[in-house]
Parts: C-alpha cells; sequence; structure tokens
C-alpha cells in the first residue's frame, strides 16, 4: 500500500492566519481526499484533489476557506484561511487506487490544528 | 447528513473477552471498510468487505455485512490491551468515486 507522509503533524496557529498542510505519496495515486475530524467526532470528507484541475467541495466546505493544489500524482495541499477557534481539528489526506476494484483507502498521520 | 451510525458510542470490556461493534448506514454501496484510530492520529485500514460479501476474516477480526438491513458488524475476539483505539466504519458508495461516509465512531476500552 501506499506510504502518505503529511505535514506538519501539529501546529498552534493565531486566529485570522492561514496554516497550509502537505500530503506526499511516495507512489502516483490517481485519488486523493482531504478529511476534517472535529474534536470528539468522526470523519466528514472536505473535497477531493483532482490533479490538473480544481478540487471537488463537498457540501458546507468551500474553496475560500479550504483552497487546495494538486500539481501532480503524487502531491496535494490543503490550506485552511483565516482561521477561527470553530477549524480546531485534525485534517487528514488519504488516498485511494482510482480502480474499480474495491481497493481500501489509506490515510495520512492527520494534522492537529489548534487555533488561539 | 448521510452519516452513518454506530454503537454503541463506548464499549468497556475486560481483556480476553470479546468485542462487537455495529454500524448502520443509509444508501447503496459499493463496499465498506474498518478502521481503527489510536488517540487521534491516522486511521489504520482494518478490513474491506464487498456489497456481494457477507462475511469476511482477518485473524481476529470477523465483519459482517448485511445489506438488506444496511448493518455491518465488527467483532474482535480475545481482546488486548493494544486493542484500546476508536472504530470507525466507513462506505464507499457506487458511483465510483472512492468517496467515504464514516460512521460516528465506537470508542473501545480494554481494561487489564
Amino acid at each position: 500500500s501506499a506510504v502518505i507522509s503529511q505535514k506538519p503533524s501539529r501546529d498552534i496557529c493565531q486566529r485570522g492566519t492561514s496554516l497550509t498542510i502537505q500530503c506526499q505519496v511516495d507512489s502516483q495515486v490517481t485519488m486523493m481526499f482531504w478529511y476534517r475530524q472535529q474534536p470528539g467526532q468522526s470523519l466528514t470528507l472536505i473535497a477531493t484533489a483532482n490533479q490538473g484541475s480544481e478540487a471537488t467541495y463537498e457540501s458546507g466546505f468551500v474553496i475560500d476557506k479550504f483552497p487546495i493544489s494538486r500539481p501532480n500524482l503524487t502531491f496535494s495541499t490543503l490550506t485552511v484561511s483565516n482561521l477561527s477557534p470553530e477549524d480546531s481539528s485534525i485534517y487528514l489526506c488519504s488516498v485511494g487506487t482510482g480502480a474499480t476494484g474495491n481497493q481500501p483507502q489509506h490515510f495520512g498521520d492527520g494534522t492537529r490544528l489548534s487555533i488561539l | 447528513s448521510q452519516q452513518g451510525e454506530e454503537d454503541p458510542q463506548a464499549l468497556s470490556i475486560q481483556e480476553g473477552e470479546n468485542a462487537t461493534m455495529n454500524c448502520s448506514y443509509k444508501t447503496s454501496i459499493n463496499n465498506l471498510q474498518w478502521y481503527r484510530q489510536n488517540s487521534g492520529r491516522g486511521l489504520v485500514h482494518l478490513i474491506l468487505i464487498r456489497s456481494n460479501e457477507r462475511e469476511k476474516h482477518s485473524g481476529r477480526l470477523r465483519v459482517t455485512l448485511d445489506t438488506s438491513k444496511k448493518s455491518s458488524s465488527l467483532l474482535i475476539t480475545a481482546s488486548r490491551a493494544a486493542d484500546t483505539a476508536s472504530y470507525f466504519c466507513a462506505t464507499e458508495n457506487n458511483f465510483g468515486n472512492e468517496k467515504l461516509t464514516f460512521g460516528t465512531g465506537t470508542r473501545l476500552t480494554i481494561i487489564p
């Protein structure tokens, strides 16, 4: 399975600033996803990071708040903009195979974000 | 919300006992996956069961799937202290986009 490196593992940020999270995969993958996990909650899909085109956002998430880049098949970034205390969460990237073979999806270790 | 439900929300058992967690979902699926998360870290994939499968085993794990009831269960046999974690089910839809919808999770505590 793909090895996924996510950076930073944690950060503490001031209100109104932005944080960019990086997700690096050791092999080319078709599908990359970004999830948010609020404290004590389950995971919610933010968007699908599409290589060479704009990300596809889920209901309740917008590009201005969560801009995503996917410059190639091994790398993606998620920026959380204009931070507020409500953004304190764990953010996780995951990768899929893009194949119709019922393959498991694998996750990075996550970025724990706290807002002062 | 399309999020699935898991029960129980929390479960505490003695080491060596079996633990059963249940997951219900709302829409048609391509497959259902179970994950473990230790102390708010990344998710570890445990097992994937396809929509046309009814039961699957992996070591001490046994997963069942009932698509007519839109439900699944995860059984961990002979539990160990290291099994203490949160467990999530996640369903992949059958639209071919690999998007996962997660259940609410079960917090499992194994008492030594």
